[in-house]
Formats: C-alpha cells, sequence, structure tokens
C-alpha cells in the first residue's frame, strides 16, 4: 500500500524566511509520481509540481525548489524567502503510473503541512 | 490551461434535501474524474472514481446510494449527495485528468463546494 507522511503539521516563519516542508513516502511500485500542491484559505488546490520517480534532478521554479531523494524516499519542498502569499496548506501526494489507457491513477495524499507566514 | 470548475462554491441545505454539485474541465477533456471530501483541518479523502460513460468505483466505505456519481460527458461529472443529513456537510472536491500514453495524468482540482446541511 502506498503511504505518504508530512511530519510537520504546522510551520510558522517570519516574512523572508526560508521554510522547508518534509514529505517521505512509502510505494512497493518501481514506477511512480510525487506531486506537490498548494492549498490557500480559498480551498482551491493549486498544482504545483509532478516528478517521475526516474528523474532525482532538484527543480527550481522561482522561489520554490524541490529536492528529490529516492535513496531516502523524500521529497522534500523550500519556498525561499517567504512572503505572507504562500500562507497555505501544502500537501505532498504520491501516484502510480499505471501503464494502462483510461485508468485514473489515484492520489495517496499526506496529511498536509500548515505554512503560516507572519508579516 | 486545465482549468476545472464546480457549481455550486456553498450551499446550504435542509436535512432530507438532495444536492447537486457539478465539476466541469473548461479547456480539456477529462477522461477521469475524482470526488474528494475534505473536514476541517484534514486531509483530502478519495471518495470515487469516474470514468466517462461508465459506472465510477467507489472507495471502502462511501455509500454509493448515498452519493451518486455521473459522468455524462468529458467534461462534466455531478456528485449528488441524496437525503443529506448533517452529518455530510463538508468540503467536497472534484478533480479531473486527461487521458495520455502513461496515465501519468496530473489530477486538476475544483475550487471545491461547502455543503452545511441544517
Amino acid at each position: 500500500a502506498q503511504k505518504v507522511t508530512q511530519a510537520q503539521t504546522e510551520i510558522s516563519v517570519v516574512e523572508k524566511e526560508d521554510v522547508t516542508l518534509d514529505c517521505v513516502y512509502e510505494t512497493r511500485d518501481t514506477t511512480y509520481y510525487l506531486f506537490w500542491y498548494k492549498q490557500p484559505p480559498s480551498g482551491e488546490l493549486v498544482f504545483l509540481i509532478r516528478r517521475n520517480s526516474f528523474d532525482e534532478q532538484n527543480e527550481i521554479s522561482g522561489r520554490y525548489s524541490w529536492n528529490f531523494q529516492k535513496s531516502t524516499s523524500s521529497f522534500n519542498f523550500t519556498i525561499t524567502a517567504s512572503q505572507v502569499v504562500d500562507s497555505a496548506v501544502y500537501f505532498c501526494a504520491l501516484s502510480e503510473a499505471k501503464k494502462i489507457k483510461a485508468a485514473g491513477n489515484k492520489l495517496t495524499f499526506g496529511g498536509g503541512t500548515r505554512v503560516l507566514v507572519k508579516p | 490551461g486545465a482549468v476545472v470548475s464546480q457549481h455550486p462554491s456553498w450551499v446550504i441545505c435542509k436535512s432530507g434535501t438532495s444536492v447537486k454539485i457539478e465539476c466541469r474541465s473548461l479547456d480539456f477533456q477529462a477522461t477521469t474524474m475524482f470526488w474528494y471530501r475534505q473536514f476541517p483541518k484534514q486531509s483530502l479523502m478519495l471518495m470515487a472514481t469516474s470514468n466517462e460513460g461508465s459506472k465510477a468505483t467507489y472507495e471502502q466505505g462511501v455509500e454509493k446510494d448515498k452519493f451518486l456519481i455521473n459522468h455524462a460527458s468529458l467534461t462534466l461529472s455531478t456528485l449528488t449527495v441524496t437525503s443529506a443529513h448533517p452529518e455530510d456537510s463538508s468540503f467536497y472536491i472534484c478533480s479531473a485528468s486527461m487521458e495520455g500514453p502513461l496515465t501519468t495524468d496530473t489530477q486538476y482540482f475544483g475550487p471545491g463546494t461547502r455543503l452545511t446541511v441544517l
């Protein structure tokens, strides 16, 4: 069975500080996908990144960066120079990559980490 | 691209009534749509998976007669909460994904519907 653990339930930082969100996953699949989503107070989940299990290159997008380490089954997310608008709940999720068309891949979500950025 | 809408964004109803929530993919064809439920300060719980033109697959513990799902077209899925009771009050979120050579589709989420049953 797949499992995603986000050990940090809530993180509070002051604006401009960096914040790193941990994500550890468990899966028996050799091929899988990892995701990060942001859920601001409005409630809508915003897709941030998708990473497949064969690509361990770290990725940077603006102030966001992701560190994927297959050896430790972790996919951590760092927000650099945090801003008040970054305040949200962030979810890490895992899905398997099926080879059968139209077999919708289910997502297994972590419990989420609430980030509060204070001005 | 990949925009998903939900309607209504919030609804208040009396106990015993039925409520229909629509989920639409606005700029892509969604071969698969998912329905989630989220309680305050908790993660998303998958309720069911639906593919266009076929019956939905419900997760264990989800009553299929209580939560009716219809995926009539590649851009529309509906969730009907039948005979709603206060314990059905929750935030319902849908997502949609596109078919690909490998179903590595990213799920794109709607803005959610907050249901309050009095």
